[in-house]
């Protein structure tokens, strides 16, 4: 089974739809990471977490939500989905407390907004 | 604020040829770079990080980087490509007591045979 999972694989949805989109591992890492990758632009961080209790907004926050349910749980939800949300999202764990320990990424969701 | 640059968005190469794929970062304190690899329809994946000491790091299949500080690159090169190094490659900084990432805009690598 794969450490770091993520649900849907796709979804297509629809303008002002409340989406969520769910991350799970098990690699028993405290820190979570939720990016969009779009064609040319590379991975932006949406937002990052070292711990249940600590969450922290990444670079193109605004749109989006987090909630850390648990150590190895991490979902990402878009309020109200506009086109321009249409991307590529990856969620990666990584270990420990330092930034250069490897990220783990999970498989992707790509999500359609029409 | 650290910044990556991919100067290829694509870089196509025939099978068994040399590639270089070129990263160049922007920063005024010292960095950590990486180098992750996205296989057709995967998540990404390390291929090779500098932290310090020698600046020639290598990977397990082949790949090799070299952090220049004078020139703030960290190139990656292949001296004999194989299809199965099709994929784009990311280069990613982090600033040394940042808590992120940030990426390249990636290169897609194409060997033809």
């Amino acid at each position: 089974d794969a450490d770091v999972t993520q649900t849907p694989r796709n979804r297509i949805t629809k303008t002002g739809k409340r989406i969520m989109l769910e991350c799970s591992q098990t690699k028993g890492h405290d820190r979570m990471y939720w990016y969009r990758q779009d064609p040319g632009l590379g991975l932006q961080l949406i937002y990052y977490s070292f711990d249940v209790k600590d969450i922290n907004k990444g670079e193109i926050s605004d749109g989006y939500s987090v909630s850390r349910q648990a150590q190895a749980k991490f979902s990402l939800s878009l309020e109200s989905a506009i086109p321009n949300q249409t991307a590529l999202y990856f969620c990666a764990t990584s270990e420990g407390t330092e930034i250069y320990n490897e990220q783990f990424f999970g498989p992707g969701t790509r999500l359609t907004v029409l | 604020a650290q910044s990556v640059t991919q100067l290829d968005s694509q870089v196509p190469v025939f099978e068994e040829a040399p590639v270089e794929l070129r990263c160049n970062y922007s920063s005024s304190v010292s960095v950590y770079l990486f180098w992750y690899v996205q296989y057709p329809n995967q998540g990404l994946q390390l291929l090779l990080k500098y932290l310090s000491g020698s600046t020639l790091v290598e990977s397990i299949n082949g790949f090799e980087a070299e952090f220049n500080k004078s020139q703030t690159s960290f190139h990656l090169r292949k001296p004999s490509v194989h299809i199965s190094d099709t994929a784009e490659y990311f280069c990613a900084v982090s600033e040394k007591g940042a808590q992120k990432l940030v990426f390249g805009q990636g290169t897609r690598l194409t060997i033809n045979p």
